[in-house]
Order: C-alpha cells, then sequence, then structure tokens
C-alpha cells in the first residue's frame, strides 16, 4: 500500500453529523488525493493536496472540505454527512513521477 | 462529463481466453493512461500504464494497445487465470490529476 493508511476503516453515522477521515502516508510524497468510490461511477476525486496547506478541489468537492497541516497527513471532513455521501472513501498518493497514483486500503463510510 | 468511457461493464471468460477492456477518452490532453486492479475490499493497484507516443506496452501476461488517433486504448490479459478475477479501472491523466472509467468486473472461470 505504499506506505499508506487509512483511518476509520469503517465508520457508521447518522446524517448531520460531522465526519472526519484520515489519510497518513510514511514516504513524505508531496501530492495527495482523496476519491470516492461509488457502483456505476468508478473513482471520482474530492479533493487533493500539492503541498502543506495547498490544496484544490476536484469533481466531486461538493459537502467535503480538506487540510493537510503535516506532509504526512491529509484529513478529509464532511462537516454534516448526508446519506448521499455514504461511499467507500480512497486516499492516495503521487510518487516522484506525479502520474504513478498509489491507493490506501479505503474506509467505507455509512450514513444513516 | 464523463472523459473516460469503459466498457464492457462486466466479462465473463475462460482460464486461458484473453479478455480485453476497452477505453475511450475526449480530451486530447492526456498524457498518461494507467490501468488499476483491484480486488474486494482492498484499494486500486496500478497494473500497467503507457504514454500516448507508445502504441503497445507489455508487462508479463498484461498489454496495453493504444490507438491515439482514435482516442482509444485497451487492455488485454494473456493466458487468464482465475486469480486475475477482479474489478479493472482504466484512467487517463492530466496535470497530477487522475480521471477513471467505471470499470469493468472481469471473472475468470476455471
Amino acid at each position: 500500500d505504499a506506505g499508506i493508511t487509512q483511518s476509520p476503516r469503517h465508520k457508521v453515522t447518522e446524517t448531520g453529523t460531522p465526519v472526519t477521515l484520515r489519510c497518513h502516508q510514511t514516504e513524505n510524497h508531496r501530492y495527495m488525493y482523496w476519491y470516492r468510490q461509488d457502483p456505476g461511477h468508478g473513482l471520482r476525486l474530492i479533493h487533493y493536496s500539492y503541498g502543506v496547506k495547498d490544496t484544490d478541489k476536484g469533481e466531486v468537492s461538493d459537502g467535503y472540505s480538506v487540510s493537510r497541516s503535516k506532509t504526512e497527513d491529509f484529513l478529509l471532513t464532511l462537516e454534516s454527512a448526508t446519506s448521499s455521501q455514504t461511499s467507500v472513501y480512497f486516499c492516495a498518493i503521487s510518487t516522484a513521477s506525479l502520474n504513478e497514483q498509489f491507493f490506501g486500503p479505503g474506509t467505507r463510510l455509512t450514513v444513516l | 462529463q464523463q472523459q473516460v468511457k469503459q466498457s464492457p461493464q462486466s466479462l465473463i471468460v475462460q482460464k486461458g481466453g484473453i479478455p480485453i477492456i476497452n477505453c475511450a477518452y475526449e480530451n486530447t490532453a492526456f498524457d498518461y493512461f494507467p490501468w488499476y486492479q483491484q480486488f474486494p475490499g482492498k484499494g486500486p493497484a496500478l497494473l500497467i500504464a503507457i504514454r500516448p507516443d507508445v502504441s503497445e506496452k507489455k508487462e508479463g501476461r498484461f498489454t496495453i494497445s493504444f490507438n491515439k488517433s482514435a482516442k482509444q486504448f485497451s487492455l488485454h490479459i494473456m493466458d487468464s487465470q482465475p486469480g486475475d478475477s477482479a474489478t479493472y479501472f482504466c484512467a487517463a491523466s492530466l496535470n497530477e490529476k487522475l480521471t477513471f472509467g467505471t470499470g469493468t468486473r472481469l471473472t475468470i472461470i476455471p
């Protein structure tokens, strides 16, 4: 998994509650990404980061925010979770070649 | 707007056969085309990738064929095995961001 861990691995929460997912890498890569995976949609980019405190929006960023205060950690926050955010969330990092992305094990989030 | 279209959605092939998964893209600025393999409960794993200045790339039993003029690329798996049963995603890269196809669930039957 290219030194990538995600926590928690599973979470069930209720509509309207805040949720934070954490991605941690051990190899000091500059680029980090958050994707969601849903049946019929493949993987869709939510937000990405190109350095500490440098982040940008992806294709499906509405309802999500991110923070990166340290190189090794990239946090994804759902300020007020909705049922449409039930999904599997993957974190990824880019190696030095930038185009090669490696994925973490995923977090399964269920919003009731 | 779906910039990378992948087909088929699912595919069943007998052991030893050659499954072929196809992808088409729209944006000619894409500069890198990887394929990912995903097993249930796991994250996608980079399988093989190609750049648009190359028409074919082989790594073991996996081959990418790339047709720049048609804006299409495909994955071929030679001598397929039951262990190749997984979901496969094509992707296209631009400015350090990947756009993924919707995936193909491949089943190899003994």
